[in-house]
Protein backbone atom coordinates (compact mmCIF):
# COMPACT_ATOMS: atom_id res chain seq x y z
CA UNK A 1 0.00 0.00 0.00
CA UNK A 2 3.02 2.05 -0.48
CA UNK A 3 3.20 5.38 2.01
CA UNK A 4 -0.60 6.34 2.10
CA UNK A 5 -1.99 5.36 5.30
CA UNK A 6 -5.92 5.54 6.24
CA UNK A 7 -7.28 5.07 9.66
CA UNK A 8 -8.86 3.57 11.43
CA UNK A 9 -9.27 0.31 9.36
CA UNK A 10 -12.83 -0.18 10.67
CA UNK A 11 -15.00 2.42 12.01
CA UNK A 12 -18.70 1.54 13.40
CA UNK A 13 -20.99 4.75 13.91
CA UNK A 14 -24.50 5.48 14.37
CA UNK A 15 -27.32 6.95 12.00
CA UNK A 16 -27.14 10.57 11.79
CA UNK A 17 -23.71 11.38 13.20
CA UNK A 18 -20.95 13.00 10.85
CA UNK A 19 -17.47 10.93 10.34
CA UNK A 20 -14.18 12.02 9.36
CA UNK A 21 -11.77 9.32 7.68
CA UNK A 22 -8.07 10.22 7.51
CA UNK A 23 -5.73 9.45 4.53
CA UNK A 24 -1.88 10.64 5.26
CA UNK A 25 0.39 10.35 2.33
CA UNK A 26 4.23 10.54 2.26
CA UNK A 27 5.00 10.57 -1.51
CA UNK A 28 5.61 14.09 -1.66
CA UNK A 29 2.31 13.75 -4.55
CA UNK A 30 0.25 16.62 -5.47
CA UNK A 31 -3.21 14.75 -6.63
CA UNK A 32 -5.29 13.10 -4.36
CA UNK A 33 -8.59 11.41 -4.38
CA UNK A 34 -11.68 9.46 -2.07
CA UNK A 35 -13.29 6.21 -3.66
CA UNK A 36 -15.87 4.57 -2.76
CA UNK A 37 -16.07 0.93 -3.21
CA UNK A 38 -19.25 -1.46 -2.91
CA UNK A 39 -19.34 -4.87 -4.02
CA UNK A 40 -20.40 -5.57 -7.76
CA UNK A 41 -20.07 -2.08 -8.63
CA UNK A 42 -16.38 -1.18 -9.11
CA UNK A 43 -14.70 2.01 -6.84
CA UNK A 44 -16.39 5.13 -7.50
CA UNK A 45 -15.09 9.01 -7.23
CA UNK A 46 -16.27 11.34 -4.49
CA UNK A 47 -13.80 13.89 -4.54
CA UNK A 48 -10.28 14.68 -6.01
CA UNK A 49 -7.78 17.46 -4.97
CA UNK A 50 -5.05 18.61 -7.60
CA UNK A 51 -3.39 20.57 -5.22
CA UNK A 52 -3.46 22.46 -1.61
CA UNK A 53 -6.40 24.39 -0.47
CA UNK A 54 -8.08 23.16 -3.67
CA UNK A 55 -10.28 20.16 -4.64
CA UNK A 56 -13.24 18.97 -7.00
CA UNK A 57 -16.62 17.21 -6.67
CA UNK A 58 -16.26 13.95 -8.66
CA UNK A 59 -18.93 11.89 -9.53
CA UNK A 60 -21.10 11.28 -6.04
CA UNK A 61 -19.93 13.78 -3.95
CA UNK A 62 -22.94 14.56 -2.24
CA UNK A 63 -23.39 13.84 1.69
CA UNK A 64 -19.27 14.16 1.77
CA UNK A 65 -16.86 17.22 1.85
CA UNK A 66 -13.30 16.92 2.38
CA UNK A 67 -10.31 19.49 3.01
CA UNK A 68 -6.52 20.11 1.59
CA UNK A 69 -5.20 22.23 4.54
CA UNK A 70 -1.37 20.34 3.71
CA UNK A 71 -0.20 18.18 0.86
CA UNK A 72 -0.20 15.20 2.78
CA UNK A 73 -3.68 15.30 4.12
CA UNK A 74 -6.96 14.85 2.45
CA UNK A 75 -9.53 13.79 5.08
CA UNK A 76 -12.88 12.96 4.08
CA UNK A 77 -16.11 13.43 6.22
CA UNK A 78 -19.42 11.33 5.86
CA UNK A 79 -21.94 13.86 6.90
CA UNK A 80 -25.35 12.60 7.69
CA UNK A 81 -26.79 13.78 4.60
CA UNK A 82 -25.28 10.60 2.80
CA UNK A 83 -27.83 8.20 2.36
CA UNK A 84 -26.18 5.01 2.37
CA UNK A 85 -22.47 5.75 4.04
CA UNK A 86 -22.08 1.98 4.90
CA UNK A 87 -18.98 1.20 2.13
CA UNK A 88 -15.47 0.51 1.98
CA UNK A 89 -13.32 3.69 1.42
CA UNK A 90 -10.10 3.95 -0.54
CA UNK A 91 -7.75 7.05 -0.62
CA UNK A 92 -5.25 7.44 -3.20
CA UNK A 93 -2.60 9.55 -4.59
CA UNK A 94 -0.57 10.49 -7.58
CA UNK A 95 2.39 12.22 -8.61
CA UNK A 96 0.64 15.08 -10.13
CA UNK A 97 -2.25 15.19 -12.82
CA UNK A 98 -0.49 14.13 -15.60
CA UNK A 99 -2.05 11.44 -18.24
CA UNK A 100 0.54 8.65 -17.12
CA UNK A 101 0.74 8.87 -13.77
CA UNK A 102 -0.92 5.78 -11.56
CA UNK A 103 -2.60 6.06 -8.39
CA UNK A 104 -1.12 4.53 -5.37
CA UNK A 105 -3.87 3.45 -3.16
CA UNK A 106 -4.26 3.27 0.76
CA UNK A 107 -5.34 0.01 2.93
CA UNK A 108 -9.20 1.19 2.91
CA UNK A 109 -11.33 2.28 5.58
CA UNK A 110 -14.46 -0.12 6.41
CA UNK A 111 -17.13 2.06 7.65
CA UNK A 112 -20.32 0.79 8.66
CA UNK A 113 -23.03 2.69 9.89
CA UNK A 114 -26.23 1.70 11.52
CA UNK B 1 -18.59 9.38 -22.10
CA UNK B 2 -15.35 6.92 -20.85
CA UNK B 3 -16.16 3.71 -19.78
CA UNK B 4 -14.63 0.70 -18.65
CA UNK B 5 -16.03 -2.96 -18.92
CA UNK B 6 -15.15 -6.06 -17.57
CA UNK B 7 -17.25 -9.24 -18.95
CA UNK B 8 -16.73 -11.76 -16.14
CA UNK B 9 -17.77 -11.26 -12.87
CA UNK B 10 -15.89 -14.56 -11.87
CA UNK B 11 -12.98 -16.56 -13.77
CA UNK B 12 -12.13 -19.97 -12.73
CA UNK B 13 -8.60 -21.28 -13.64
CA UNK B 14 -5.78 -24.21 -12.76
CA UNK B 15 -3.17 -23.66 -11.25
CA UNK B 16 0.31 -23.77 -13.89
CA UNK B 17 -2.48 -22.81 -16.80
CA UNK B 18 -2.51 -19.44 -18.74
CA UNK B 19 -5.33 -17.07 -17.22
CA UNK B 20 -7.02 -13.94 -19.43
CA UNK B 21 -9.15 -11.55 -17.37
CA UNK B 22 -10.86 -9.23 -19.86
CA UNK B 23 -11.18 -5.58 -20.33
CA UNK B 24 -12.92 -3.12 -22.98
CA UNK B 25 -12.93 0.78 -22.90
CA UNK B 26 -14.90 3.47 -24.84
CA UNK B 27 -12.90 6.31 -24.58
CA UNK B 28 -12.40 9.65 -26.71
CA UNK B 29 -8.80 10.46 -27.76
CA UNK B 30 -5.99 7.99 -26.84
CA UNK B 31 -6.79 5.67 -24.25
CA UNK B 32 -4.74 5.55 -20.80
CA UNK B 33 -5.59 1.94 -19.17
CA UNK B 34 -4.71 0.89 -15.69
CA UNK B 35 -4.75 -2.79 -14.34
CA UNK B 36 -4.66 -3.11 -10.88
CA UNK B 37 -5.20 -6.12 -8.60
CA UNK B 38 -7.22 -6.32 -4.72
CA UNK B 39 -6.11 -8.73 -2.05
CA UNK B 40 -8.93 -9.25 0.83
CA UNK B 41 -10.09 -6.28 2.73
CA UNK B 42 -6.64 -4.29 1.23
CA UNK B 43 -6.29 -1.30 -1.10
CA UNK B 44 -5.60 -1.47 -4.68
CA UNK B 45 -2.25 -2.50 -6.66
CA UNK B 46 -1.10 -1.25 -9.53
CA UNK B 47 -0.07 -3.90 -11.82
CA UNK B 48 0.40 -2.31 -15.15
CA UNK B 49 -0.42 1.00 -17.73
CA UNK B 50 -0.37 1.14 -21.34
CA UNK B 51 -0.11 5.25 -22.24
CA UNK B 52 2.03 4.68 -26.03
CA UNK B 53 4.40 2.43 -27.56
CA UNK B 54 4.05 -1.43 -27.70
CA UNK B 55 1.30 -2.95 -27.60
CA UNK B 56 2.26 -5.92 -24.97
CA UNK B 57 2.73 -3.85 -21.76
CA UNK B 58 4.75 -6.39 -19.18
CA UNK B 59 4.04 -5.42 -15.36
CA UNK B 60 4.37 -6.91 -11.87
CA UNK B 61 3.87 -10.22 -10.49
CA UNK B 62 4.43 -11.31 -14.16
CA UNK B 63 1.47 -9.98 -15.65
CA UNK B 64 1.18 -8.51 -18.87
CA UNK B 65 -1.64 -7.13 -21.08
CA UNK B 66 -2.15 -6.38 -24.56
CA UNK B 67 -4.00 -3.23 -26.09
CA UNK B 68 -5.41 -4.09 -29.17
CA UNK B 69 -7.17 -0.24 -30.53
CA UNK B 70 -9.32 -2.20 -32.84
CA UNK B 71 -11.25 -4.12 -30.58
CA UNK B 72 -10.68 -1.50 -27.67
CA UNK B 73 -9.69 -4.45 -25.41
CA UNK B 74 -6.79 -4.45 -22.67
CA UNK B 75 -6.95 -7.94 -21.48
CA UNK B 76 -4.69 -9.05 -18.54
CA UNK B 77 -2.67 -12.07 -19.24
CA UNK B 78 -0.53 -14.24 -17.21
CA UNK B 79 1.63 -17.73 -18.92
CA UNK B 80 0.82 -19.61 -15.71
CA UNK B 81 -1.07 -18.80 -13.20
CA UNK B 82 -0.36 -19.24 -9.42
CA UNK B 83 -2.93 -20.10 -6.32
CA UNK B 84 -1.50 -16.56 -4.69
CA UNK B 85 -3.11 -14.43 -8.18
CA UNK B 86 -6.51 -15.12 -6.61
CA UNK B 87 -7.56 -11.83 -6.00
CA UNK B 88 -9.97 -9.06 -7.17
CA UNK B 89 -8.68 -7.35 -10.55
CA UNK B 90 -9.76 -3.81 -11.82
CA UNK B 91 -9.18 -2.24 -15.51
CA UNK B 92 -9.46 1.29 -15.85
CA UNK B 93 -9.11 4.16 -17.78
CA UNK B 94 -8.23 7.57 -17.54
CA UNK B 95 -10.46 10.55 -17.84
CA UNK B 96 -9.40 12.56 -20.72
CA UNK B 97 -11.30 15.73 -19.69
CA UNK B 98 -9.93 15.02 -16.12
CA UNK B 99 -7.29 15.87 -13.43
CA UNK B 100 -6.15 11.60 -13.97
CA UNK B 101 -9.46 10.49 -12.56
CA UNK B 102 -9.42 6.95 -13.51
CA UNK B 103 -13.31 5.52 -14.35
CA UNK B 104 -12.76 1.42 -13.31
CA UNK B 105 -14.88 -1.59 -14.19
CA UNK B 106 -16.68 -3.47 -11.83
CA UNK B 107 -13.92 -5.77 -11.14
CA UNK B 108 -13.17 -9.51 -11.96
CA UNK B 109 -12.86 -12.19 -9.11
CA UNK B 110 -9.71 -14.72 -10.39
CA UNK B 111 -9.53 -17.81 -8.44
CA UNK B 112 -6.59 -20.25 -9.73
CA UNK B 113 -7.64 -23.71 -8.08
CA UNK B 114 -4.78 -25.84 -6.49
Amino acid sequence: DGGITQSPKYLFRKEGQNVTLSCEQNLNHDAMYWYRQDPGQGLRLIYYSQIVNDFQKGDIAEGYSVSREKKESFPLTVTSAQKNPTAFYLCASSIATGSSYEQYFGPGTRLTVT
Amino acid sequence: AQSVAQPEDQVNVAEGNPLTVKCTYSVSGNPYLFWYVQYPNRGLQFLLKYITGDNLVKGSYGFEAEFNKSQTSFHLKKPSALVSDSALYFCAVRDPTGANNLFFGTGTRLTVIP
